[in-house]
């Protein structure tokens, strides 16, 4: 069965402290592997797709990787603007639906 | 241009009612997908519309849901008889087909909460 786990579920992070947010998945065949952002009230806002290992894309202060079972975020210098839950999900070759992870709360102080 | 906008963006019912909640997605989208996000929980996928094409309903919890999606376009989903674990925020979204693998355009959400 298709699944998606991020970790972890929160992280505090002052202003300008780097770290990642981590994807899990086992999929049939990954079609793609997307990232999007998600403020309090609001429907998810789309970020990255990657569709195969090694591939890399950026926005910003935002850096998305991926391997063959995982990807990561990476966050450079946040701001507090960068708060908001991030959410990981997976499009498989075997069918229409897209699995979502639980997304990680990212709090960034300043 | 604008976005996938759903309605009501609140809805607050009685428990035993029924209850609809609409989506319209992006105009030229042919495919619309229905989620349910409980608190604390990832995206719960209810049902897929891709074209003129049978609806994916096999997300959808139990025979009190159904959907439909009239002209292409606008989608209802429908709650029947209500129960309060149905209270959560459904979430709507588009995007262009599966000619190529699209990213979903996501509404703004109902929030559903039943007494």
């Amino acid at each position: 069965e298709d699944q998606v786990t991020q970790s972890p579920e929160a992280l505090r992070l002052q202003e300008g402290e780097s770290s990642s947010l981590n994807c899990s998945y086992t999929v049939s065949g990954l079609r793609g592997l997307f990232w999007y952002r998600q403020d309090p009230g609001k429907g998810p806002e789309f970020l990255f797709t990657l569709y195969s290992a090694g591939e890399e894309k950026e926005k910003e202060r935002l850096k998305a990787t991926l391997t063959k079972k995982e990807s990561f975020l990476h966050i450079t210098a946040p701001k507090p603007e960068d708060s908001a839950t991030y959410l990981c999900a997976v499009q498989s070759g075997t069918g229409n639906q897209f699995y979502f992870g639980t997304g990680t709360s990212l709090t960034v102080i300043p | 241009g604008a976005g996938v906008s759903q309605s009501p963006s609140n809805k607050v019912t009685e428990k035993g009612k029924d209850v609809e909640l609409r989506c319209d997605p992006i105009s030229g989208h042919t495919a619309l997908y229905w989620y349910r996000q409980s608190l604390g929980q990832g995206l719960e996928f209810l049902i897929y519309f891709q074209g003129n094409s049978a609806p994916d309903k096999s997300g959808l919890p139990s025979d009190r849901f159904s959907a439909e999606r009239t002209g292409g376009s606008v989608s209802t989903l429908t709650i029947q008889r209500t129960q309060q674990e149905d209270s959560a925020v459904y979430l709507c979204a588009s995007t262009p087909g599966l000619v190529s693998i699209h990213e979903q355009f996501f509404g703004p959400g109902t929030r559903l909460t039943v007494l």
